[in-house]
């Protein structure tokens, strides 16, 4: 089966950085996504790995093991607006679909 | 950048009636589409997948008499809550892509801003 885990819950200040973690199982493995959802709103595309390492875009880096099947997404300097759900999603291999982790709600505080 | 287009944004409905909800990609074409559901504070999960000029395909335990999918053209797939109740109360979101399948992008999903159904 399919299996992807995150941490429920977070709290950071603002200016801080804090790592989201995610491990996944999956039958296969083409690519792994990170996207920001605030309340009651579509989810937007943050960042894609397929292959080990760090990705970086501006304030948002993600990273990725292929081998531990684990990967974070990491925020910097955090603002207020980053307040939202953040959902880490999987393609398994073959599979035209993205599977998605249940999510971490981050509520920043002055 | 890739615009998908949800409507309606919200509707309440009577229990037993049926309720159509539109997915648009408005500057690309979308030869798959995928539709979500989601409930509070939980995380999407995935209904089933639309395609163009053929039969949507249905995760599991997912009744596809009940959600019923069409996908005629290109920029349009609709996801019809047929005889609804009040726990298909949900947030439904639909996504497309618009990158070739053959890319790596490829599943680089543009999500619609969903539609909230709420059954009296």
């Amino acid at each position: 089966g399919q299996n992807i885990d995150q941490p429920t819950e977070m709290t950071a200040t603002e200016g801080a950085i804090v790592q989201i973690n995610c491990t996944y199982q999956t039958s296969g493995f083409n690519g792994l996504f990170w996207y920001q959802q605030h309340a009651g709103e579509a989810p937007t595309f943050l960042s894609y790995n397929v292959l080990d390492g760090l990705e970086e875009k501006g304030r948002f880096s993600s990273f990725l093991s292929r081998s531990k099947g684990y990967s974070y997404l990491l925020l910097k300097e955090l603002q207020m607006k980053d307040s939202a759900s953040y959902l880490c999603a999987v393609r398994p291999g073959g599979y035209n679909k993205l599977i998605f982790g249940a999510g971490t709600r981050l509520a920043v505080h002055p | 950048g890739a615009v998908v287009s949800q409507h309606p944004s919200w509707v309440i409905c009577k229990s037993g009636t049926s309720v159509k909800i539109e997915c648009r990609s408005l500057d690309f074409q979308a030869t798959t589409m995928f539709w979500y559901r989601q409930f509070p504070k939980q995380s999407l999960m995935l209904m089933a997948t639309s395609n163009e000029g053929s039969k949507a395909t249905y995760e599991q335990g997912v009744e596809k008499d009940k959600f019923l999918i069409n996908h005629a053209s290109l920029t349009l797939s609709t996801l019809t809550v047929t005889s609804a109740h009040p726990e298909d109360s949900s947030f439904y979101i639909c996504s497309a892509r618009d990158q070739p399948s053959h890319t790596l992008l490829a599943n680089v999903l543009t999500f619609g801003a969903g539609s909230r159904l709420t059954v009296l």
